[in-house]
């Protein structure tokens, strides 16, 4: 695998599962992020991490839960959420924190 | 207050014209960042290009040029003879202290 893979591509979930979204990157970089990008929406910098250690959090609702075991793996844990949370949640990762970004092919998220 | 305007909310054009987007910039500091992505359909975002507040040098790459003006706050983005390939939302963004992204620009290509 090369470059920011992320599992799974597409995920439909109730309002009332748990489930998480995986980031892995294979590029030696430091710094790793999470967005969400809604239709007609700018994208929105949802958590940033650099070595292993949370740096931002705009504001995320508590029903998005990051974590950063080591500098190559990103997760995002859900619970409960509701309809407006169906997004495409996009995974990157920088050699140093806002150096230019790599991103992977996101998780399409569908909440029922 | 940091902004980044990308007024052109679509533009559609024919194959093998040139195509401009625009991107201007707000921020106070004198140290910042500028970036341009595209996002195919596919969905994955692709990094084009890092400009320094510091280098005012236009940078060509292909078919791709950009131009960055400080007296004007712009780092516009050029397609030269473009491409159906080229149909996508493309992004800009500033960086200094966080990371500021306009809301994109979708171009389409036709045939």
């Amino acid at each position: 695998e090369t470059g920011v893979t992320q599992t799974p591509r597409h995920l439909v979930m109730g309002m009332t599962n748990k489930k998480s979204l995986k980031c892995e990157q294979h590029l030696g970089h430091n710094a790793m992020y999470w967005y969400k990008q809604s239709a007609k929406k700018p994208l929105e910098l949802m958590f940033v991490y650099s070595l292993e250690e949370r740096v931002e959090n705009n504001s995320v609702p508590s029903r998005f839960s990051p974590e950063c075991p080591n500098s190559s793996h990103l997760f995002l844990h859900l619970h409960t959420l509701q309809p407006e949370d169906s997004a495409l949640y996009l995974c990157a990762s920088s050699s140093a924190i806002y150096n230019e970004q790599f991103f992977g092919p996101g998780t399409r998220l569908t909440v029922l | 207050a940091q902004k980044v305007t990308q007024a052109q909310t679509e533009i559609s054009v024919v194959e093998k014209e040139d195509v401009t987007l625009d991107c201007v910039y707000e921020t106070r500091d004198t140290t910042y960042y500028l970036f341009w992505y595209k996002q195919p359909p596919s969905g994955e975002l692709v990094f084009l290009i890092r400009r320094n507040s510091f280098d005012e040098q236009n940078e060509i790459s292909g078919r791709y040029s950009w131009n960055f003006q400080k007296s004007t706050s712009s780092f516009n983005f050029t397609i030269t003879a473009s491409q159906v390939v080229d149909s996508a939302v493309y992004f800009c963004a500033l960086f200094n202290y966080q990371l500021i992204w306009g809301a994109g620009t979708k171009l389409i290509i036709k045939p």
